[in-house]
């Protein structure tokens, strides 16, 4: 069975609070894809990385970091120096190769409180 | 990347009735698809919209109730039909451009509350 798992339904942070998201998930494919989507209040999705299962560098952006690692199928998310604009439900997803048939988790909601 | 509009960005309807979502792209795409969002659950896809073809649903939802039409490669609709307040969610596009990312992306989704 393929799944993504957001264990954490609501998270609460002070401003400039690091704060991060897990996501697990599981497949038994070799060759996926995994994704980061932002969706604040207005409810639009954002995009905000992808990772192929090949690629396990981590990557940084910014205030925004992630931690790839295939030996626990994690994709766990770190915002740095939180802001209040950070705000919004954080969504997890597993694409399998050659399908585009995205696999979402339930979302962490993320309030960044002033 | 790709540029969505959707229309209406939200409505309010009553029960009974139903309602046509438009989905506008700024540029020629491979696969549109749409999605329900329940409140404060995830995404949930509907269906694949097929240009030209009829859509593929995925299980649990069916063409008498959401019917899906795709005349070109830019623009698709989704009618939710016969609608009861179980209905009321954020319906949302998405579009796969060309290249080898399977990357989606998706529209500003129209919020629908059934009365």
């Amino acid at each position: 069975a393929q799944k993504v798992t957001q264990a954490q339904t609501e998270i609460s942070v002070v401003e400039k609070e690091d704060v991060t998201l897990d996501c697990v998930y599981e497949t038994r494919d070799t060759t996926y894809y995994l994704f980061w989507y932002k969706q604040p209040p207005s409810g639009e999705l954002v995009f905000l990385i992808r990772r192929n299962s090949f690629d396990e560098q981590n990557e940084i952006s910014g205030r925004y970091s992630w931690n790839f690692q295939k030996s626990t199928s994690s994709f766990n998310f770190t915002i740095t120096a939180s802001q209040v604009v950070d705000s919004a439900v954080y969504f997890c997803a597993l694409v399998p190769s050659g399908t585009y048939k995205y696999i979402f988790g339930t979302g962490t909601r993320l309030k960044v409180l002033a | 990347s790709a540029v969505i509009s959707q229309k209406p960005s939200r409505d309010i309807c009553q029960r009974g009735t139903s309602l046509t979502i438009q989905c506008q792209v700024d540029s020629q795409v491979t696969m549109m698809f749409w999605y329900r969002q329940q409140p404060g659950q995830s995404l949930t896809l509907i269906a694949t919209a097929n240009q030209g073809s009829e859509a593929t649903y995925e299980s649990g939802f069916v063409i008498d109730k959401f019917p899906i039409s795709r005349p070109n490669l830019t623009f698709s609709t989704l009618t939710v039909s016969n609608m009861s307040p179980e209905d009321s969610s954020i319906y949302l596009c998405s579009v796969v451009t060309s290249g080898p990312y399977n990357e989606q992306f998706f529209g500003p989704g129209t919020r629908l509350t059934v009365l």
